[in-house]
């Protein structure tokens, strides 16, 4: 089973707003990775968050990690139509088995 | 551009056919991780492999196999094949073999149909 799901499944929202997703996740983890996709592409890595951080900063991206509630969120400010794509985190166990991805969320950014 | 380099980009085959994809991890990388992504499933790992030896294992078939060589690529085999492994296999790599103290860099993935 994933170890991380997102959530919305799919997103729409107009330029210039703010995106919102999130991720739960279920056993310990060492950190949490947000990755990117566009359509038909590899992904690409966003962020990574390390399990004694809360919150994290890149660009227009901010990521929070909630430990006790084993969750996520990421955040893109001032969305563009390129940022359409769909979003992944990512974990991985204390052991380094089994990296997984959740099954991403769909983000639209209409002009 | 990741440096991750994946061939065939497409390919097109028929059941009961074997397939063979190749990935040349990033230079300097040492670990090779296989992905498959299909509209239903999601992106599920498949292996997982650290200089030449299988490091982690996940949901692969048993008429899937794969390995790395002493140049660092890898290849994937897949046989006996079924219209359900019609999908996106990526390949990704790393620096060393635990991606959950860094990031991994994707291919662009080679696109399988099965007729």
């Amino acid at each position: 089973s994933q170890q991380g799901e997102e959530d919305p499944q799919a997103l729409s929202i107009q330029e210039g707003e703010n995106a919102t997703m999130n991720c739960s996740y279920k056993t310990s983890i060492n950190n949490l990775q947000w990755y990117r996709q566009n359509s038909g592409r590899g992904l690409v890595h966003l962020i990574l968050i390390r399990s004694n951080e809360r919150e994290k900063h890149s660009g227009r991206l901010r990521v929070t990690l909630d430990t006790s509630k084993k969750s996520s969120s990421l955040l893109i400010t001032a969305s563009r139509a390129a940022d359409t794509a769909s979003y992944f985190c990512a974990t991985g166990d204390n052991y380094g088995q089994n990296f997984v991805f959740g099954p991403g969320t769909r983000l639209s950014v209409l002009p | 551009d990741s440096g991750v380099t994946q061939t065939p980009k497409h390919l097109i085959t028929a059941t009961g056919q074997r397939v063979t994809l190749r990935c040349s991890p990033r230079s300097g990388d040492l670990s090779v991780y296989w992905y498959q992504q299909s509209l239903d499933q999601g992106l599920q790992f498949l292996i997982q492999y650290y200089n030449g030896e299988e490091r982690a294992k996940g949901n692969i078939l048993e008429r899937f196999s794969a390995q790395q060589f002493p140049d660092l690529h890898s290849e994937l085999n897949l046989s006996s094949l079924e219209l359900g492994d019609s999908a996106l296999y990526f390949c990704a790599s790393s620096v060393d073999g635990r991606p959950f103290t860094g990031e991994l860099f994707f291919g662009e993935g080679s696109r399988l149909t099965v007729l």
